[in-house]
């Protein structure tokens, strides 16, 4: 079956870190750049970054850059993003998905939720 | 950045009636257009991909059009399961943006 799992989400102190990981399995994950997409409660999609099949491109919104990594290990089929200095902004689902034809998200997680609350 | 302005914000319709939304995007984005379906609780869902693909396992009810910047997706026959919120999303350049989706609810 092919699918996405999402852990490591949680809740945590303004400032702080956290590491999300997502594992990929039923196809070969090498193949495709991967993306994080989050939802703040009660509100729309938002890209956040996204990372080239090898790892060597990695984009990301303005509002992350410079808190937010992301990276992948290929031979483990999994996806992380390196989440610090989190503001109470960032508490949303977030979502791993694999980009495909004119990369279209086709295949996502079942989300990891990040709370940031004092 | 590119802008995705999606219309109507929510609608109310009943089984059976065609339903229509737009996705507009700020600069010309060629058919990098992709549509998704999400139900409370659960991750989005690809309907089409390029503008105007099927997903597969998507029933045929559900068609994509346009390109440019001008963009429609079409339910031509609602079903009860098909109550949800709809998102567009630019794959055209990055950051990839989404329209702010349609609530689509029983009438």
């Amino acid at each position: 079956e092919v699918q996405l799992v999402e852990s490591g989400g949680g809740l945590v102190q303004p400032g702080g870190s956290l590491r999300l990981s997502c594992v990929a399995s039923g196809f070969t994950f090498s193949n495709n750049w991967m993306s994080w997409v989050r939802q703040a409660p009660g509100k729309g999609l938002e890209w956040v970054a996204n990372i080239k099949q090898d790892g060597s491109e990695k984009n990301f919104l303005d509002s992350v850059k410079g808190r937010f990594t992301i990276s992948r290990d290929n031979a483990k089929n999994s996806l992380y993003l390196q989440m610090n200095s989190l503001r109470v902004e960032d508490t949303a689902v977030y979502y791993c998905a694999r980009q495909w034809s004119h990369d279209a998200f086709d295949i996502w997680g079942q989300g990891t939720m990040v709370t940031v609350s004092s | 950045d590119i802008q995705m302005t999606q219309s109507p914000s929510s609608l109310s319709a009943s089984v059976g009636d065609r339903v229509t939304i737009t996705c507009r995007a700020s600069q010309g984005i060629d058919y990098y257009l992709n549509w998704y379906q999400q139900k409370p609780g659960k991750a989005p869902n690809l309907l089409i991909y390029a503008a105007s693909h099927l997903q597969s396992g998507v029933p045929p009810r559900f068609s994509g059009s346009g390109s440019g910047t001008d963009f429609t997706l079409t339910i031509s026959s609602l079903q009860p399961e098909d109550f949800a919120t709809y998102y567009c999303l630019q794959s055209y350049s990055t950051p990839l943006t989404f329209g702010g989706g349609t609530r689509v609810e029983i009438k």
